[in-house]
């Protein structure tokens, strides 16, 4: 099941913050996120195990909560480098071998 | 260190025609996969492997055929190419796939069919 990320898109100026999320109908053991950057590969951000961890680096940084299964990705301070779109890649059950990805949210940082 | 090379980056095919998309990693990962992704799809799974010899079909495999003869390769083949097959495919790895380890994804290879 294909997990659901919302917003769909959303435009920031440098500087404000933007909450990214993703959910799921089911279990969840892992939560991946990568940002892909127009005709580009996805590049990773983060992993966040089963646990309800919180992981962040730099001005990134994403929760996880399994109970909810739900994960946020969190951007603080926006900068132009952020734009793109974000993915979030979900696995149910640990060596599932298989990352369902979110339909993506696309990300705009204006001056 | 290259990581994860996929060849051809560009490929127009007519439909029918079958081919094969190369991937290749020099990182020493146990695990690959191919991913298909669409406008507004997001990433969807086709084939992946767990080692050499072995292969498991994902979310989408219809119409591909993959195999795993060494480590380093896993190739893509499409069979008879049809339009519904247009997208872009990445070929990823992994040191085992499993939670908690990072996913390297080649550069893509945008296909389409006509």
């Amino acid at each position: 099941q294909q997990p659901v990320q919302s917003p769909q898109a959303v435009i920031l100026r440098e500087g404000e913050d933007a909450v990214i999320n993703c959910s799921s109908s089911k279990a969840l053991y892992s939560v991946h996120w990568y940002r892909q950057k127009h005709g580009e590969a996805p590049v990773f951000l983060m992993i966040l195990l089963k646990g309800g961890e919180q992981k962040g680096h730099d001005k990134i940084s994403a929760s996880f909560n399994e109970k909810k299964q739900q994960s946020s990705l969190y951007l603080t301070a926006s900068q132009l480098s952020y734009s793109g779109t974000y993915f979030c890649g979900t696995e149910g059950g640990a060596g599932s071998y298989q990352l369902t990805f979110g339909k993506g949210t696309k990300l705009s940082v204006i001056p | 260190n290259a990581g994860v090379t996929q060849t051809p980056k560009f490929q127009v095919l007519k439909t029918g025609q079958s081919m094969t998309l190369q991937c290749a990693q020099d990182m020493n990962h146990e695990y690959m996969s191919w991913y298909r992704q669409d406008p507004g799809m997001g990433l969807r799974l086709i084939h992946y492997s767990v080692g050499a010899g072995i292969t498991d079909q994902g979310e989408v495999p219809n119409g591909y055929n993959v195999s795993r003869s060494t480590t380093e390769d896993f190739p893509l083949r499409l069979l008879s190419a049809a339009p519904s097959q247009t997208s872009v495919y990445f070929c990823a790895s992994s040191r085992t796939g499993k939670s908690g380890n990072t996913i390297y994804f080649g550069e893509g290879s945008w296909l389409t069919v006509v």
